[in-house]
């Protein structure tokens, strides 16, 4: 069955510094999404990713944030200047349609545990 | 802001006993999902709700969806130890692509 990979599982950092996710959603899939869940917490949305451009990001999607697919395979998430708060479970999720009447049918990536010390 | 409100937060059972959980909003969803979560892993979906009044079955799990779009609950039958996991609502809002999560309803099932 198609699934939802990312990678690293788990990956710590400085803070400061740069990180990168990634992510590769099911293959027939068009629309992609972030979300992150900090320890506790609900799992929260990021931003979403449809045509090579943000469809929709959320108040938590700042400017340190950003997203690309860089082929056509992956979908990454950049965090460019990484804060003691930005310690999270990074989700990606990817969706075959979207819109009024649609399932929006969002399937899960096992997570990236981010931590910043 | 939507805001989707799940209750009980936590709910231990005894294998074999009938549990209901619920989410509820004031907020109209296009969609609902239920999703299931283990700890460390991303939330697996369980099924989606598309319709006022739809009702899914899955096994011993049963999900409707409010006619009014706006709440949905999840019903277990003969709960075994399996179940255990944290069972979360998202919803799709009118007009909106992304979900927006509960906070989860947290279920221990003892042998």
């Amino acid at each position: 069955e198609p699934e939802v990979t990312q990678t690293p599982s788990h990956q710590v950092t400085q803070m400061g510094q740069e990180v990168i996710l990634r992510c590769v959603p099911i293959s027939n899939h068009l629309y992609f999404y972030w979300y992150r869940q900090i320890l506790g917490q609900k799992v929260e949305f990021l931003v979403s990713f449809y045509n090579n451009e943000i469809s929709e990001k959320s108040e938590i999607f700042d400017d340190q944030f950003s997203v690309e697919r860089p082929d056509g395979s992956n979908f990454t998430l950049k965090i460019r200047s990484t804060k003691l708060e930005d310690s999270a479970m990074y989700f990606c999720a990817s969706s075959a349609e979207q819109g009024r009447g649609s399932y929006n049918e969002q399937f899960f990536g096992p997570g990236t545990r981010l931590t910043v010390l | 802001t939507q805001l989707l409100e799940q209750s009980p937060q936590f709910l231990s059972i005894q294998e074999g006993e009938n549990l209901t959980v619920y989410c509820n909003s004031s907020s109209v969803f296009s969609s609902l999902q239920w999703y299931r979560q283990e700890p460390g892993e991303g939330p697996v979906l369980l099924v989606t709700v598309v319709t006022g009044g739809e009702v899914k079955k899955l096994k011993r799990l049963t999900f409707q969806f409010g006619d009014a779009r706006k709440d949905s609950s999840l019903h277990i039958t003969a709960a075994q130890p399996g179940d255990t996991g944290l069972y979360l609502c998202a919803g799709v809002g009118v007009g909106y692509s992304t979900l927006t999560f509960g906070k989860g309803t947290m279920l221990l099932v003892s042998p």
